[in-house]
Protein backbone atom coordinates (compact mmCIF):
# COMPACT_ATOMS: atom_id res chain seq x y z
CA UNK A 1 0.00 0.00 0.00
CA UNK A 2 1.93 3.19 -1.40
CA UNK A 3 -0.14 5.99 0.51
CA UNK A 4 0.08 9.29 -0.89
CA UNK A 5 3.27 9.76 -2.98
CA UNK A 6 4.36 12.52 -4.28
CA UNK A 7 6.80 13.51 -7.12
CA UNK A 8 9.46 15.22 -7.57
CA UNK A 9 11.12 15.01 -4.32
CA UNK A 10 13.29 17.79 -5.06
CA UNK A 11 13.63 20.83 -8.02
CA UNK A 12 15.45 23.68 -8.18
CA UNK A 13 13.26 26.64 -10.19
CA UNK A 14 14.51 29.64 -11.95
CA UNK A 15 12.28 32.72 -10.90
CA UNK A 16 9.20 32.74 -13.26
CA UNK A 17 9.17 29.28 -14.57
CA UNK A 18 6.41 27.19 -14.14
CA UNK A 19 5.46 23.20 -12.59
CA UNK A 20 3.17 21.04 -11.24
CA UNK A 21 3.40 19.27 -7.98
CA UNK A 22 1.76 15.71 -8.26
CA UNK A 23 0.18 14.11 -5.63
CA UNK A 24 -1.26 10.87 -5.64
CA UNK A 25 -3.13 8.50 -3.07
CA UNK A 26 -4.24 4.93 -3.39
CA UNK A 27 -6.30 4.81 -0.43
CA UNK A 28 -9.43 6.16 -1.88
CA UNK A 29 -9.64 9.37 0.16
CA UNK A 30 -11.89 12.01 -0.46
CA UNK A 31 -9.90 14.60 1.33
CA UNK A 32 -6.97 15.99 -0.05
CA UNK A 33 -4.22 18.54 0.74
CA UNK A 34 -1.45 20.77 -0.01
CA UNK A 35 0.56 22.11 2.89
CA UNK A 36 3.57 24.30 2.60
CA UNK A 37 6.10 24.11 5.48
CA UNK A 38 8.87 26.90 5.47
CA UNK A 39 12.10 26.75 7.55
CA UNK A 40 11.65 26.82 11.60
CA UNK A 41 7.65 27.16 11.27
CA UNK A 42 4.93 25.26 10.62
CA UNK A 43 3.02 24.06 7.75
CA UNK A 44 0.35 26.58 6.46
CA UNK A 45 -2.42 25.34 4.08
CA UNK A 46 -2.29 25.68 0.73
CA UNK A 47 -5.38 24.87 -1.13
CA UNK A 48 -7.47 21.43 -0.18
CA UNK A 49 -10.21 19.52 -2.26
CA UNK A 50 -13.06 17.56 -0.19
CA UNK A 51 -13.62 15.72 -3.42
CA UNK A 52 -13.29 14.83 -7.21
CA UNK A 53 -13.83 18.00 -8.49
CA UNK A 54 -14.33 20.31 -5.57
CA UNK A 55 -11.37 22.54 -4.51
CA UNK A 56 -11.35 25.42 -1.89
CA UNK A 57 -8.54 28.01 -0.89
CA UNK A 58 -6.37 27.53 2.13
CA UNK A 59 -4.55 30.29 3.99
CA UNK A 60 -1.98 30.87 1.56
CA UNK A 61 -3.18 30.25 -2.26
CA UNK A 62 -1.85 33.11 -3.80
CA UNK A 63 0.65 31.53 -6.44
CA UNK A 64 -1.07 28.48 -6.40
CA UNK A 65 -3.58 26.58 -8.26
CA UNK A 66 -5.06 22.80 -7.98
CA UNK A 67 -7.31 20.63 -9.85
CA UNK A 68 -9.52 17.14 -8.40
CA UNK A 69 -10.03 15.47 -11.65
CA UNK A 70 -10.31 12.31 -10.04
CA UNK A 71 -10.11 10.91 -6.50
CA UNK A 72 -6.61 9.99 -6.28
CA UNK A 73 -4.65 12.42 -8.04
CA UNK A 74 -4.70 16.60 -6.36
CA UNK A 75 -1.72 17.88 -8.27
CA UNK A 76 -0.32 21.72 -7.48
CA UNK A 77 0.40 24.04 -9.92
CA UNK A 78 3.01 27.41 -10.14
CA UNK A 79 2.45 29.42 -12.47
CA UNK A 80 5.70 31.79 -12.09
CA UNK A 81 8.12 30.62 -9.53
CA UNK A 82 9.00 33.45 -7.30
CA UNK A 83 11.63 33.30 -4.12
CA UNK A 84 8.94 33.09 -1.39
CA UNK A 85 8.07 29.98 -3.13
CA UNK A 86 11.09 28.23 -1.68
CA UNK A 87 9.68 26.05 0.73
CA UNK A 88 9.03 22.04 1.55
CA UNK A 89 5.60 21.20 -0.13
CA UNK A 90 3.53 18.05 1.52
CA UNK A 91 0.60 17.21 0.10
CA UNK A 92 -1.90 14.75 2.47
CA UNK A 93 -5.20 13.00 2.11
CA UNK A 94 -7.76 12.05 4.78
CA UNK A 95 -10.88 9.57 4.45
CA UNK A 96 -13.37 11.27 6.15
CA UNK A 97 -11.31 14.92 7.38
CA UNK A 98 -12.14 13.68 10.67
CA UNK A 99 -9.21 11.80 11.68
CA UNK A 100 -5.56 12.20 11.35
CA UNK A 101 -4.21 12.76 7.81
CA UNK A 102 -1.71 10.96 5.97
CA UNK A 103 0.99 12.71 4.89
CA UNK A 104 3.65 12.28 1.69
CA UNK A 105 7.37 12.09 1.71
CA UNK A 106 7.19 16.15 0.54
CA UNK A 107 8.69 18.36 -2.67
CA UNK A 108 11.44 20.34 -1.14
CA UNK A 109 11.49 23.11 -3.47
CA UNK A 110 13.87 26.33 -4.35
CA UNK A 111 13.43 28.92 -6.30
CA UNK A 112 16.29 30.63 -7.72
CA UNK B 1 -2.24 35.67 14.00
CA UNK B 2 -0.74 32.69 15.08
CA UNK B 3 -3.56 30.37 15.93
CA UNK B 4 -1.81 27.47 17.10
CA UNK B 5 1.59 28.20 19.53
CA UNK B 6 4.09 26.00 20.46
CA UNK B 7 6.61 28.18 22.21
CA UNK B 8 9.29 25.57 22.87
CA UNK B 9 11.66 25.38 19.69
CA UNK B 10 13.66 22.41 21.46
CA UNK B 11 13.65 20.32 24.11
CA UNK B 12 16.63 18.12 25.19
CA UNK B 13 15.56 14.96 27.43
CA UNK B 14 17.30 11.90 29.18
CA UNK B 15 16.64 8.75 27.83
CA UNK B 16 14.02 7.26 30.20
CA UNK B 17 12.83 10.66 31.64
CA UNK B 18 9.83 12.34 30.52
CA UNK B 19 9.21 14.63 27.63
CA UNK B 20 6.66 17.39 27.86
CA UNK B 21 5.21 19.32 24.82
CA UNK B 22 3.11 21.91 25.20
CA UNK B 23 0.91 23.85 22.68
CA UNK B 24 -1.42 26.85 22.89
CA UNK B 25 -4.31 27.79 21.16
CA UNK B 26 -6.87 31.11 20.37
CA UNK B 27 -9.50 30.16 18.98
CA UNK B 28 -12.21 28.53 20.96
CA UNK B 29 -14.28 26.80 17.93
CA UNK B 30 -11.54 23.78 17.75
CA UNK B 31 -12.76 21.09 18.84
CA UNK B 32 -10.44 18.66 17.67
CA UNK B 33 -6.36 18.15 18.63
CA UNK B 34 -3.90 16.11 16.91
CA UNK B 35 0.19 15.40 17.37
CA UNK B 36 2.54 14.60 14.51
CA UNK B 37 5.89 13.55 14.81
CA UNK B 38 8.29 14.35 11.70
CA UNK B 39 11.32 12.82 11.14
CA UNK B 40 13.65 14.57 9.27
CA UNK B 41 13.03 14.24 4.86
CA UNK B 42 10.07 12.39 5.61
CA UNK B 43 6.43 13.66 6.05
CA UNK B 44 4.52 14.21 9.20
CA UNK B 45 3.29 10.78 10.83
CA UNK B 46 -0.14 11.02 13.30
CA UNK B 47 0.70 10.02 16.84
CA UNK B 48 -2.08 10.77 18.98
CA UNK B 49 -5.48 12.67 18.81
CA UNK B 50 -8.27 14.08 21.48
CA UNK B 51 -11.32 15.13 21.24
CA UNK B 52 -12.72 18.34 23.08
CA UNK B 53 -15.05 16.17 25.45
CA UNK B 54 -12.14 14.89 26.65
CA UNK B 55 -9.33 16.02 29.08
CA UNK B 56 -7.20 13.32 28.53
CA UNK B 57 -6.30 10.60 26.19
CA UNK B 58 -3.83 7.66 26.26
CA UNK B 59 -1.83 5.38 23.60
CA UNK B 60 1.30 3.52 24.93
CA UNK B 61 4.21 5.85 25.89
CA UNK B 62 2.16 8.66 24.50
CA UNK B 63 -0.45 10.87 26.86
CA UNK B 64 -2.17 14.18 25.48
CA UNK B 65 -3.66 16.23 28.26
CA UNK B 66 -6.25 19.02 26.92
CA UNK B 67 -7.59 21.74 29.46
CA UNK B 68 -9.54 23.89 27.17
CA UNK B 69 -10.37 26.48 29.76
CA UNK B 70 -6.96 27.48 29.53
CA UNK B 71 -6.83 26.70 26.16
CA UNK B 72 -4.10 24.52 26.24
CA UNK B 73 -2.84 21.19 25.69
CA UNK B 74 0.39 18.92 26.10
CA UNK B 75 1.81 15.93 25.30
CA UNK B 76 3.56 13.72 27.03
CA UNK B 77 6.36 11.10 26.55
CA UNK B 78 7.13 8.77 29.27
CA UNK B 79 10.22 6.87 29.12
CA UNK B 80 11.52 9.18 26.40
CA UNK B 81 13.66 6.52 23.88
CA UNK B 82 15.88 7.91 21.17
CA UNK B 83 14.22 6.77 18.45
CA UNK B 84 11.39 9.58 19.69
CA UNK B 85 14.28 12.08 18.74
CA UNK B 86 11.86 14.16 15.84
CA UNK B 87 10.07 17.44 15.61
CA UNK B 88 6.61 17.06 17.13
CA UNK B 89 3.77 19.56 15.77
CA UNK B 90 0.43 20.03 17.55
CA UNK B 91 -2.76 20.42 15.00
CA UNK B 92 -6.18 22.04 15.52
CA UNK B 93 -9.36 21.77 13.64
CA UNK B 94 -12.97 22.36 14.13
CA UNK B 95 -15.88 23.25 14.04
CA UNK B 96 -15.76 19.88 12.56
CA UNK B 97 -17.67 20.33 9.80
CA UNK B 98 -17.14 17.61 6.26
CA UNK B 99 -17.91 20.32 3.82
CA UNK B 100 -15.64 23.02 4.99
CA UNK B 101 -12.74 19.89 4.79
CA UNK B 102 -11.96 19.98 8.17
CA UNK B 103 -8.72 21.82 7.87
CA UNK B 104 -6.09 21.24 10.30
CA UNK B 105 -4.21 24.38 11.74
CA UNK B 106 -0.76 23.77 12.68
CA UNK B 107 1.77 25.14 14.93
CA UNK B 108 5.76 25.78 14.70
CA UNK B 109 6.68 22.69 16.02
CA UNK B 110 9.55 21.18 19.05
CA UNK B 111 11.94 19.79 18.42
CA UNK B 112 13.34 16.68 20.51
CA UNK B 113 16.67 15.39 21.22
CA UNK B 114 16.84 12.50 23.59
CA UNK B 115 20.12 11.51 24.70
CA UNK B 116 20.83 7.94 25.46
Amino acid sequence: NAGVTQTPKFRILKIGQSMTLQCTQDMNHNYMYWYRQDPGMGLKLIYYSVGAGITDKGEVPNGYNVSRSTTEDFPLRLELAAPSQTSVYFCASSLTGLEGYTFGSGTRLTVV
Amino acid sequence: DQQVKQNSPSLSVQEGRISILNCDYTNSMFDYFLWYKKYPAEGPTFLISISSIKDKNEDGRFTVFLNKSAKHLSLHIVPSQPGDSAVYFCAASGPRIKAAGNKLTFGGGTRVLVKP
